[in-house]
């Protein structure tokens, strides 16, 4: 999975309380992504960073934050979870554009109750 | 809603044979594609890609090909074996990140 790591791996949460899944890569890679996926959806873009400190909103970002303070992490932080947040969420990196290949995470399956 | 998308949500071919999967795509800006496969539990994994000045890209066993004048994208899979089991998208890019289409089920029959 071209190092990359997510954790944790499942959660189960309670609407209303604060969440953060943690996306760790060991490419150097100057782009990263957060990505849900929903049955019937296919992978939504939630947030991207292009570098330390450097994010911008995807198709989805009403309800998340996120923040990069080292190249190697990418955090999702959801302030107040809801039930339409359960989902499965991937995190990607690519080392070029953001529109080039994009290698992705092992995924944290998240469920909000 | 999607600017790309596949025409089956499902496709069952016998092992040995060859698979087709298509997806057609809305924006005739895209200059960048990506098909991925995914395995059950897992996230997806890069198979190829084609970027828009070509027809055709070929690799180990997969070919996808491209039609801009019709908007279609298509992955063939050149003897198909149980382990190419699992969900095939097609993503394009025209701008931020990568737009993934819903995928297609691609059953490896016996």
């Amino acid at each position: 999975d071209a190092g990359i790591t997510q954790s944790p791996r499942h959660k189960v949460t309670e609407t209303g309380t604060p969440v953060t899944l943690r996306c760790h890569q060991t490419e150097n890679h100057r782009y990263m992504y957060w990505y849900r996926q929903d049955p019937g959806h296919g992978l939504r873009l939630i947030h991207y960073s292009y570098g330390v400190k450097d994010t911008d909103k995807g198709e989805v970002s009403d309800g998340y934050s996120v923040s990069r303070s080292k190249t190697e992490d990418f955090l999702l932080t959801l302030e107040s979870a809801t039930s339409s947040q359960t989902s499965v969420y991937f995190c990607a990196i690519s080392e070029l554009m953001l529109n080039t290949e994009a290698f992705f995470g092992q995924g944290t399956r998240l469920t909000v109750v | 809603g999607e600017s790309v998308g596949l025409h089956l949500p499902t496709l069952s071919v016998q092992e040995g044979d060859n698979s087709i999967i298509n997806c057609a795509y809305s924006n005739s800006a895209s200059d960048y594609f990506i098909w991925y496969k995914q395995e059950s539990g897992k996230g997806p994994q890069f198979i190829i890609d084609i970027r828009s000045n070509m027809d055709k890209r070929q690799g180990q066993r997969v070919t996808v090909l491209l039609n801009k004048t019709v908007k279609h994208l298509s992955l063939q899979i050149a003897a198909t074996q149980p382990g190419d089991s699992a969900v095939y998208f097609c993503a394009e890019t025209f701008g931020d990140g990568l737009t993934f289409g819903k995928g297609t089920h691609l059953i490896i029959q016996p």
